[in-house]
């Protein structure tokens, strides 16, 4: 059975920092990986979509890499700022049998401004 | 504008009683899930739908159940065999082919007391 596991749970850094949030997964046999934004009471937002054929996807001062045959994926915020204060989750897709999402936890990130 | 709403926002029970969330997206999409989150938690999935008049359980089907009469709705009943169900619930959508790449509602808060 698939598990996501995403380190760590919770971060706080100033603002300007760059940073990384990790995620791994057991099973390497996915189809792709998405990143999510949720902000507190909200939905999910997609942010970058890494099909398994893909090393990397970038949009803006998002950079998500994605290490399918070690079971990784990190997320990349550059010159981070109080408005991506969020929680980030990522789930990894299966390339077989249903193709509903396997969620990690969550990385909680707390930008000071 | 496309995409998928959720209603009610906010939803209150009374233990015992059974109570229908509800899930429309236009974005023509086959696809639609339901899943939902606990504080602290990632997202765990309850139902999905490839395709109209079919639907599969989840990790977590036990007191819920669905129906996929439109290809626009998918709403969610969650019955008075779930044991814990006060939870945020969350409704997602996406294509069969290609990407699947999820989309998300608003999600709707059910607190049953």
């Amino acid at each position: 059975k698939q598990e996501v596991t995403q380190i760590p749970a919770a971060l706080s850094v100033p603002e300007g920092e760059n940073l990384v949030l990790n995620c791994s997964f057991t099973d390497s046999a996915i189809y792709n990986l998405q990143w999510f934004r949720q902000d507190p009471g909200k939905g999910l937002t997609s942010l970058l979509l890494i099909q398994s054929s893909q090393r990397e996807q970038t949009s803006g001062r998002l950079n998500a890499s994605l290490d399918k045959s070690s079971g990784r994926s990190t997320l990349y915020i550059a010159a981070s700022q109080p408005g991506d204060s969020a929680t980030y989750l990522c789930a990894v897709r299966p390339d077989t049998g249903r193709r509903a999402l396997t969620f990690g936890s969550g990385t909680r990130l707390q930008v000071q401004p | 504008d496309g995409g998928i709403t959720q209603s009610p926002k906010y939803l209150f029970r009374k233990e015992g009683q059974n109570v229908t969330l509800s899930c429309e997206q236009n974005l023509n999409h086959d696809a639609m899930y339901w899943y939902r989150q606990d504080p602290g938690q990632g997202l765990r999935l309850i139902y999905y739908s490839q395709i109209v008049n079919d639907f599969q359980k989840g990790d977590i089907a036990e007191g819920y159940s669905v129906s996929r009469e439109k290809k626009e709705s998918f709403p969610l009943t969650v019955t008075s065999a779930q044991k814990n169900p006060t939870a945020f619930y969350l409704c997602a959508s996406s294509t069969r082919t290609e990407s699947y790449e999820q989309y998300f509602g608003p999600g709707t808060r059910l607190t049953v007391t």
